[in-house]
Order: C-alpha cells, then structure tokens, then sequence
C-alpha cells in the first residue's frame, strides 16, 4: 500500500469551523510536507515539518508530527469557503534510493459550505 | 504563484498519436520530475530527473518517455497514445541541494485520449 494515507477521504463541513485531517506513513522519514489541490490545477506546497519536530504553525493552519506512530495532521482553523480543495501529506524518506523523492498520501477532500 | 508552466493544458487526441507534454520551470532547480493523477486520486511518480542528461523511471511504470537536455525543459512524450494514458500528468520541480525536497508544481495537462 502507499507510503502516505490520510483520512477522512473526504470532509464537508460550514464555514468557521474548523477542519482536522489526519495521515499515516510506513518508513523512516525526513521531513513530512502538506500540499492543497484546487480541483483540476496543480498542488501548492502549504507547510513542512521536520522529523525532529513535532509541532509547526503557519497562520491557519497547525501540524502535528508523531514518528513514533507514524502520523502527521493538519488542522485549519475558522475555514472559509476558499479553503475547499484537496489536501495531500507527502513523506520524503530518509537517504538510500528515495532521496529527494515525494510520496503522497491519496488526499482529502474538503468541503467548506458559505 | 511557482514559476513553472505546462503546455497545453487539456490535449484531446485520437488513439495512435504522437504527442509531446511540455513542461518549464524558470527557478533554475536541479531536480523536476512528472506525476500522474487520476480524478480525485493520488499522484504516482514516472519519471524524475537529477539535473541535465539525467533521468529515471519512477515508482510507476509508464509507457512515457522523456529528456533534459536543458535545466529548465522536461518534455514528457507518448509515441503512441491510447485511452489508457488518459489522465493528469503533473510536472514539479525542487532544488537539488538541501533535505527539504519541496517540490513546485506546475498547473498540469489534462489528457483524454479518445
């Protein structure tokens, strides 16, 4: 199975509240990164987090890191209804043949109604 | 916004086909690699590229192929398009040096493949 998974698949929720997603990785890694996809474009990178850390903010939203199990989630804050896209973790392993390489989770899609 | 482009973005074609998926990036980054992305679906990694003459199948088998003969141009081709290479391809890019590998993403080139 994929290196990165993430739930909910999908998550529809009302402007102002706030949107949690969560993702899970197999391997060692270097840092664990956070991208948004609005539908039909390509992926922005959002926020990185490193191994050694286990916290990181960058205005609305927040990231969590936990390697001794493996998962990462990023929280936004008061969503708006520009926030509704795809949102995707991905892990860049540590040395060996995957250097410098991406793995993405198979993302969520949130939702954010007016 | 990332400074790199894709042309064209939508490629409507008949099976048979050669076609060329063009791709540039102007940060002068070493590494550039090409995802494919089904609808509402994971990105899956076929071809990335450590810098100019340099270049190597990713984690998922393509019957693409492509070329660095400059920095800043990573052509994907298909010598003969079928309805199974309908899909996003994504073209990104980071810079070599560094752990972070955070990759720049292009706005992508839906192809349909009839």
């Amino acid at each position: 199975s994929q290196q990165g998974e993430e739930d909910p698949q999908a998550l529809s929720i009302q402007e102002g509240e706030n949107a949690t997603m969560n993702c899970s990785y197999k391997t060692s890694i270097n840092n664990l990164q956070w991208y948004r996809q609005n539908s039909g474009r390509g992926l922005v990178h959002l926020i990185l987090i490193r191994s050694n850390e286990r916290e990181k903010h960058s205005g609305r939203l927040r990231v969590t890191l936990d390697t001794s199990k493996k998962s990462s989630s990023l929280l936004i804050t008061a969503s708006r209804a520009a926030d509704t896209a795809s949102y995707f973790c991905a892990t860049s392993q540590a040395g060996g043949t995957s250097y410098g390489k991406l793995t993405f989770g198979q993302g969520t899609i949130l939702t954010v109604h007016p | 916004e990332a400074d790199i482009y894709q042309t064209p973005r939508y490629l409507v074609i008949g099976t048979g086909k050669k076609i060329t998926l063009e791709c540039s990036q102007t940060m002068g980054h070493d590494k550039m690699y090409w995802y494919q992305q089904d609808p509402g679906m994971e990105l899956h990694l076929i071809h990335y590229s450590y810098g100019v003459n340099s270049t190597e199948k990713g984690d998922l088998s393509s019957e693409s192929t492509v070329s660095r003969i400059r920095t800043e141009h990573f052509p994907l081709t298909l010598e003969s398009a079928r309805p199974s290479h309908t899909s996003q391809y994504l073209c990104a890019s980071s810079e070599l040096a560094g752990a972070l590998h955070t990759q720049y993403f292009g706005p992508g080139t839906r192809l349909t493949v009839l």
